[in-house]
C-alpha cells in the first residue's frame, strides 16, 4: 500500500508569512509524529499524536508552531510568522499502536523542505 | 529526559572494510534501540533494531550490539559496499513514552572504492 506522503515537497516563503505543511499517514496507523531536520543535523522531535489522546507538544520550539490532526488521519503543521531559522526539512512519520511493552516501527514520509527567505 | 549521543559524526571506510557506529544513552529504563538509514535526499528507514532482552542481533551484513550496563549500543556493518553510504541515526525511547524516540545526531558514512 501507499506509504506516508507529505506536501508540498518544497516550500519557499518570505520571512513573516505563515505556512502549512501536510502529512498523510499510512492507513490504519494511529500514531503520527512530526520532526524537524536542519541541515546536517539529527531529527528533532516536534509533536506526537496518538489516536484521540491529547497530542504531546513538548517538542514544539515556540508558540509560532502548532499542529492538528483531523479525523485521526491527516495532520497539518502550521508555522506562523516564519523566521529564517525555521528553514529545515520537516518530516512526518506514522506507526501502528502496538500492545503494551512493544514499540512500533516509525515509517517516515519524504519530508517538506522549507526555505524562509 | 533521554539523551542519546552518537559517534563518530563522519566515517570513511574503503569498500569491503567494516564500519562501527556507537551510541550512548542516559536512561537505564530504555528498552528499545532502532537504527535508521537515510540516503541522500531520501527519507529515514529502519534497518535494524534491538530490544533490551538481547545483547546482539544480526541481519546479513548488519549487526547491532547492546551493553545495558554501560548504556551503549553499536551498529556494525561488515563488507561495506558503496550503497551503504548514507547517514545513520540511532535512537532510544523516552522513559514511559514507548512511542516517542530521541535520535542521535547522525553519522555520515562514506564507502570509498
Amino acid at each position: 500500500g501507499a506509504g506516508v506522503s507529505q506536501s508540498p515537497s518544497n516550500k519557499v516563503t518570505e520571512k513573516g508569512k505563515d505556512v502549512e505543511l501536510r502529512c498523510d499517514p499510512i492507513s490504519g496507523h494511529t500514531a503520527l509524529y512530526w520532526y524537524r531536520q536542519s541541515l546536517g543535523q539529527g531529527l528533532e522531535f516536534l509533536i506526537y499524536f496518538q489516536g484521540n489522546s491529547a497530542p504531546d507538544k513538548s517538542g514544539l520550539p515556540s508558540d509560532r508552531f502548532s499542529a492538528e490532526r483531523t479525523g485521526g488521519s491527516v495532520s497539518t503543521l502550521t508555522i506562523q510568522r516564519t523566521q529564517q531559522e525555521d528553514s529545515a526539512v520537516y518530516l512526518c512519520a506514522s506507526s501502528f499502536r502496538m500492545s503494551p511493552g512493544t514499540i512500533p516501527e516509525q515509517y517516515f514520509g519524504p519530508g517538506t523542505r522549507l526555505t524562509v527567505t | 529526559g533521554e539523551n542519546v549521543e552518537q559517534h563518530p559524526s563522519t566515517l570513511s571506510v574503503q569498500e569491503g572494510d567494516s564500519a562501527v557506529i556507537k551510541c550512548t544513552y542516559s536512561d537505564s529504563a530504555s528498552n528499545y534501540f532502532p537504527w535508521y538509514k537515510q540516503e541522500l535526499g531520501k527519507r529515514p528507514q529502519l534497518i535494524i533494531d534491538i530490544r533490551s532482552n538481547v545483547g546482539e542481533k544480526k541481519d546479513q551484513r548488519i549487526a547491532v550490539t547492546l551493553n545495558k550496563t554501560a548504556k551503549h549500543f553499536s551498529l556494525h556493518i561488515t563488507e561495506t559496499q558503496p550503497e551503504d553510504s548514507a547517514v545513520y541515526f540511532c535512537a532510544a525511547p523516552l522513559a514511559g513514552t514507548a512511542s516517542k524516540l530521541t535520535f542521535g545526531t547522525g553519522t555520515r558514512l562514506q564507502v570509498t572504492l
